[in-house]
């Protein structure tokens, strides 16, 4: 079993939907939590970042953390085209040598 | 404030050969992680350096080595490349091993 688990989709959805993406973590040690947003061929860029459980918004994008169940959700609200991109949840323990531990990356499509 | 730089951009090398990957750390960043993108996956830590010296490690087998310099910038080397070495190789620089800002990327292909 991966530590942390990520649908790949491909998901579709039409321009100004509300995306859902979510995770899923087996590790109690994973305290910090990111999304990355990755267009294709090219380098993740960091999204969101948080520590604690509860939700973190910052523009259209809402990341929640709920720690008694091991998952973390991403919330897009009115999606535009250019959102369209491969959205990574990421998870690292506390510490200097934490590494980041990766889900597979779910591949987003808005259309017009 | 420059951002992490990686070259270079794409490379493309025969099996058995050695191959030497650069970064450029963020300014201020003294942490440098780096990591393997299979196409379709998300990126797996290969190994962090943080102020030169080698800080946690990957499953990667030791053929894949790097370097952190006093600038704080970075190599990845890989000797004996395999086909399955083919992929986007991530440079991330932090501080202190706070949040991880990620390079473009080089993308490797072994033929």
């Amino acid at each position: 079993q991966k530590e942390v688990e990520q649908d790949p989709g491909p998901l579709s959805v039409p321009e100004g939907a509300i995306v859902s993406l979510n995770c899923t973590y087996s590790n109690s040690a994973f305290q910090y939590f990111m999304w990355y947003r990755q267009y294709s061929r090219k380098g993740p860029e960091l999204l969101m970042y948080t520590y604690s459980s509860g939700n973190k918004e910052d523009g259209r994008f809402t990341a929640q953390v709920d720690k008694s169940s091991k998952y973390i959700s991403l919330f897009i609200r009115d999606s535009q085209p250019s959102d369209s991109a491969t959205y990574l949840c990421a998870t690292k323990r506390i510490g200097t040598a934490s590494k980041l531990t990766f889900g597979t990356g779910t591949r987003l499509q808005v259309t017009l | 404030e420059t951002g992490v730089t990686q070259s270079p951009t794409h490379l493309i090398k025969t099996r058995g050969q050695q191959v030497t990957l650069r970064c450029s750390s963020q300014s201020g960043h003294n942490t440098v992680s780096w990591y393997q993108q299979a196409l379709g996956q998300g990126p797996q830590f290969i190994f962090q350096y943080y102020r030169e010296e080698e800080n946690g490690r990957g499953n990667f087998p030791p053929r894949f080595s790097g370097l952190q310099f006093p600038n704080y910038s970075s190599e990845l080397n890989v000797n004996a490349l395999e086909l399955d070495d083919s992929a986007l190789y991530l440079c991330a620089s932090s501080e202190e091993g706070t949040t991880e800002y990620f390079g473009p990327g080089t993308r490797l292909t072994v033929l």
